[in-house]
């Protein structure tokens, strides 16, 4: 059984930057069958996907365009976990940040985060 | 980004209804349409995969169906624990794109 734990600091303030991390158990993280999510939820704007970090012989990531030059997803064999970096956050990145396993499906997720930006 | 459009927004409805959420994409998707389920505090649920195939432990009232741009997920028979709020992705295109989703609420 799949099992994400999710980690990191909840309440920052603006221009600082959002920390988390999502340790996995029951797979790898060098898996060549999945992919490795960020998520985040607002009722501002929704379910919003923000990246993911994939093993295919070597290691690729992708982001979404709205956080690209922000955002830094990392794997972490050693730990068998990835981490998610989010530089000069402001109140609108205020939101419930999850991990989730998935290719093209989301099958697995962290419990989920709130992370607060205020000053 | 293909953008996902759910209807309705919310819906009241009894225990034994049987119930109709859609979806409609701003261009095709093609297969690769996904259905979710949230409760209050919880992580969304993987339902149906890939239009119309049950996710493993998914009660076989939950069904899925579509292709192109329009599909539809349906519960044959409301049970209480099916009171949530219910999302549609596409994972046809990166980025994979939510609906806004749809609340099922008791009548």
């Amino acid at each position: 059984q799949v099992q994400l734990q999710q980690s990191g600091q909840g309440l920052l303030k603006p221009s600082q930057t959002l920390s988390l991390t999502c340790a996995i158990s029951g797979d790898s993280v060098s898996s060549n069958r999945a992919a490795w999510n960020w998520i985040r939820q607002s009722p501002s704007r929704g379910l919003e996907w923000l990246g993911r970090t994939y093993y295919r012989s070597k290691w690729y990531n992708d982001y979404a365009v709205s956080v690209k030059s922000r955002i830094t997803i990392n794997p972490d064999t050693s730990k068998n976990q990835f981490s998610l970096q989010l530089n000069s956050v402001t109140p609108e990145d205020t939101a419930v940040y999850y991990c989730a396993r998935g290719r093209s499906n989301f099958d697995y997720w962290g419990q989920g985060t709130l992370v607060t930006v205020s000053s | 980004d293909i953008q996902m459009t759910q209807s309705p927004s919310s819906l009241s409805a009894s225990v034994g209804d049987r119930v109709t959420i859609t979806c409609r994409a701003s261009q095709s998707s093609s297969s690769y349409l996904n259905w979710y389920q949230q409760k209050p505090g919880k992580a969304p649920n993987l339902l149906i995969f890939d239009v119309s195939s049950l996710q493993s432990g998914v009660p076989s009232r939950f069904s899925g169906s579509g292709s192109g741009t329009d599909f539809t997920l349906t519960i044959s028979s409301l049970q209480p624990e099916d009171f949530a709020t219910y999302y549609c992705q596409q994972s046809y295109s990166t980025p994979p794109t939510f609906g806004q989703g749809t609340k099922v609420e008791i009548k």
